[in-house]
């Protein structure tokens, strides 16, 4: 199994461009979810899926958009990024929910110039 | 809403001292999770421990502990005879699974606390 795999590992935009940050894991997990780490702040939830077809916001989902057409997969797209999303971005799964060990990606570090 | 503390930003020790990294927490569920995490320089995330709010009961897991009081609503980790590897950074993180607010189904980190172990 890979577990979580998260594309790209780098990436440097600049403001007004638009990606998509890819997650896929391979461990048939219903729960889904992204978070943001900066320096100082810990990790914050973005968003989150409970299973295909359903996404909800987290504490921090402006800018963001994200949708999950498949179990396996769940990306996150910035449509028009910004400095303020400079930002490491962490993808994880569980077998359902926020109450179960979540298995981590090795993050995407993001900078927005 | 919940919350989680983590109030030493950066501790410093020399090997194979013990060392606490203390864990606060709030929460108006009576059912939730708590976790502790370790991201080593690396970046990976590393799941070290869960507990349900039920389970009061320490656990020991080699040279980790966790001291768990919902008296105190503290969760804190013990390292015994602390190790250069253990040079990281420590996230608790808290699930309230009943979701009785209506909250976002997901984790509340804490800050983290940098630990740092020298040889």
């Amino acid at each position: 199994n890979a577990g979580v795999t998260q594309t790209p590992k780098f990436q440097v935009l600049k403001t007004g461009q638009s990606m998509t940050l890819q997650c896929a894991q391979d461990m048939n997990h219903e729960y889904m979810s992204w978070y943001r780490q900066d320096p100082g702040m810990g990790l914050r939830l973005i968003h989150y899926s409970v299973g295909a077809g359903i996404t909800d916001q987290g504490e921090v989902p402006n800018g963001y958009n994200v949708s999950r057409s498949t179990t396996e997969d769940f990306p996150l797209r910035l449509l028009s990024a910004a400095p303020s999303q400079t930002s490491v971005y962490f993808c994880a799964s569980s077998q359902t929910g926020s109450r179960n060990e979540q298995f981590f990606g090795p993050g995407t570090r993001l900078t927005v110039l | 809403a919940q919350k989680v503390t983590q109030a030493q930003t950066e501790i410093s020790v020399v090997e194979k001292e013990d060392v606490t990294l203390d864990c606060v927490y709030e929460t108006r569920d009576t059912t939730y999770y708590l976790f502790w995490y370790k991201q080593p320089p690396s970046g990976e995330l590393v799941f070290l421990i869960r507990r349900n709010s039920f389970d009061e009961q320490n656990e020991i897991s080699g040279r980790y502990s966790w001291n768990f009081q919902k008296s105190t609503s503290s969760f804190n980790f013990t390292i015994t005879a602390s190790q250069v590897v253990d040079s990281a950074v420590y996230f608790c993180a808290l699930s309230e699974a009943g979701n009785s607010g209506g909250g976002a189904d997901g984790l509340t980190f804490g800050k983290g606390t940098h630990l740092i172990i020298q040889p």
